[in-house]
């Protein structure tokens, strides 16, 4: 089966631009997350989605950050406007319903803010 | 508020050699520990769940409820466990699996 996709790989951007990642779970899978990994550390949840419902958000900077799902499918996430310590790997995983242990997650988009 | 303490950025070592990374957590309910690796150039895959008490590519870990540890054992290390390691934990509640995740272990096993 496919992995989970995300797009693009690499952005570059100034501060207070905007910028929007995409991603494409594997096929099937109800469940996805958005991780923000800052260097040298873990990954931090920023939300995940049951289908096209929010389940957890509690992290998302509502102020400058959305996601959405809207077909239960895709999602993407937008930084409007963007700071220099949003400079990050953005990682998107899925898995196969709620209460399922394993995700799994796609490449990344390293996301620079000048 | 749940928290996983992984103290050594790098483990150097060399083939052969046991391995050993250290993983504390905090947590006031009853929690589910991972173990996630990320090789070189690839994604971030699990490698084991304390539920399981499987042996992964060699690799064990036992969840130490009285000294809040979870760490990864392996007895003799080989190059290709060269990798980064992520301790996480996920409340156990029967409900949805937010991991916590610690900064991650460097592993580096020379030859």
């Amino acid at each position: 089966e496919a992995g989970v996709a995300q797009s693009p790989r690499y952005k570059i951007i100034e501060k207070r631009q905007s910028v929007a990642f995409w991603c494409n779970p594997i096929s099937g899978h109800a469940t996805l997350y958005w991780y923000q990994q800052i260097l040298g550390q873990g990954p931090k949840l920023l939300i995940q989605f049951q289908n096209n419902g929010v389940v957890d958000d509690s992290q998302l900077p509502k102020d400058r950050f959305s996601a959405e799902r809207l077909k239960g499918v895709d999602s993407t996430l937008k930084i409007q406007p963007a700071k220099l310590e949003d400079s990050a790997v953005y990682l998107c995983a899925s898995s196969r319903g709620e209460t399922s242990y394993e995700q799994y997650f796609g490449p990344g988009t390293r996301l620079t803010v000048t | 508020a749940q928290r996983v303490t992984q103290p050594e950025k790098l483990l150097s070592v060399f083939k052969g050699a046991p391995v050993e990374l250290k993983c504390n957590y905090s947590y006031s309910g009853s929690p589910e520990l991972f173990w996630y690796v990320q090789y070189s150039r690839q994604r971030l895959q699990l490698l084991l769940r304390h539920i399981s008490r499987e042996s992964i590519k060699g690799f064990t870990a036992d969840l130490n409820k009285g000294e809040t540890s979870f760490h990864l054992k392996k007895p003799f290390a080989q190059e290709e466990d060269s990798a980064m390691y992520y301790c996480a934990l996920s409340p156990a509640s029967g409900g949805s699996y937010i991991p916590t995740f610690g900064r991650g272990t460097s592993l580096i096993v020379h030859p």
